[in-house]
């Protein structure tokens, strides 16, 4: 199974600040399509679980563009541009590759 | 507006039964692959189950194959996931989720099931 690993952040942000999440996964996530199969959901306390972006860098519809993901094949970043009081919660990356589905564990955001 | 609604969970007691639902509405629901994922207390996600639009396909990690069954009615735009032989580690909420080629776009409310004695 591929193994999804997530950074932590230095809590809690500075509202208007950015923040940068990390994940890693064990084996690349690119495949013969030219598509990185990398997806980050975020949990809002309390909540079900919203998509922000796939194919590593899409965002999803309706995600504002504070939101942006980067990265390479097996590593990548979820960067939140001046963060506000609604993006607290648990960010989640995904890998979309290959059954399993697995996630990472998650990197909670704090707004100060 | 997508809406994913699930229903049955409950507390159940160990080696026993529990089938939950979920009702699909504002999407054509026959032209999407299905999947649950679940997420016990205070834990992360796991990919739980998904399905082929048809049915014809269902796909389980290691953890639950064998004892947990998807299946749909598109008829109906319900998905089911049939549980048996639960076990403590099963206790978690339980999502129903939209999936695309590329994600979970949309994804229910959850129910929570209790697997306790």
């Amino acid at each position: 199974d591929i193994v999804m690993t997530q950074g932590a952040l230095p809590n809690p942000v500075p509202s208007g600040e950015s923040a940068s999440i990390t994940c890693q996964s064990s084996k690349s996530l690119l495949y013969s399509d030219g598509k990185t199969y990398l997806n980050w959901y975020l949990q809002r306390p309390g909540q079900s679980l919203q998509l922000l972006i796939y194919w590593m860098s899409t965002r999803a519809s309706g995600v504002s563009d504070r939101f942006s993901g980067s990265g390479s094949g097996t590593d990548f970043t979820l960067k939140i541009s001046r963060v506000e009081a609604e993006d607290v919660g648990v960010y989640y990356c995904q890998q979309f590759l290959e059954f399993p589905f697995t996630f990472g564990s998650g990197t909670k955001l704090e707004i100060k | 507006e997508v809406q994913l609604v699930e229903s049955g969970g409950g507390l159940v007691q160990p080696g026993r039964s529990l089938k939950l639902s979920c009702a699909a509405s504002g999407f054509t629901f026959s032209n999407y692959y299905m999947a649950w994922v679940r997420q016990a207390p205070k834990k992360g996600l796991e990919w739980v189950a998904t399905i082929s639009t048809s049915g014809s396909r269902t796909y389980y990690p290691d953890s639950v194959k064998g004892r947990f069954t998807i299946s749909r009615d598109n008829a109906k735009s319900s998905l089911y996931l049939q549980m048996n032989s639960l076990k403590s580690e099963d206790t978690a909420t339980y999502y129903c989720a939209r999936q695309t080629g590329s994600s979970f776009d949309y994804w229910g409310q959850g129910v929570m099931v209790t697997v306790s004695s």
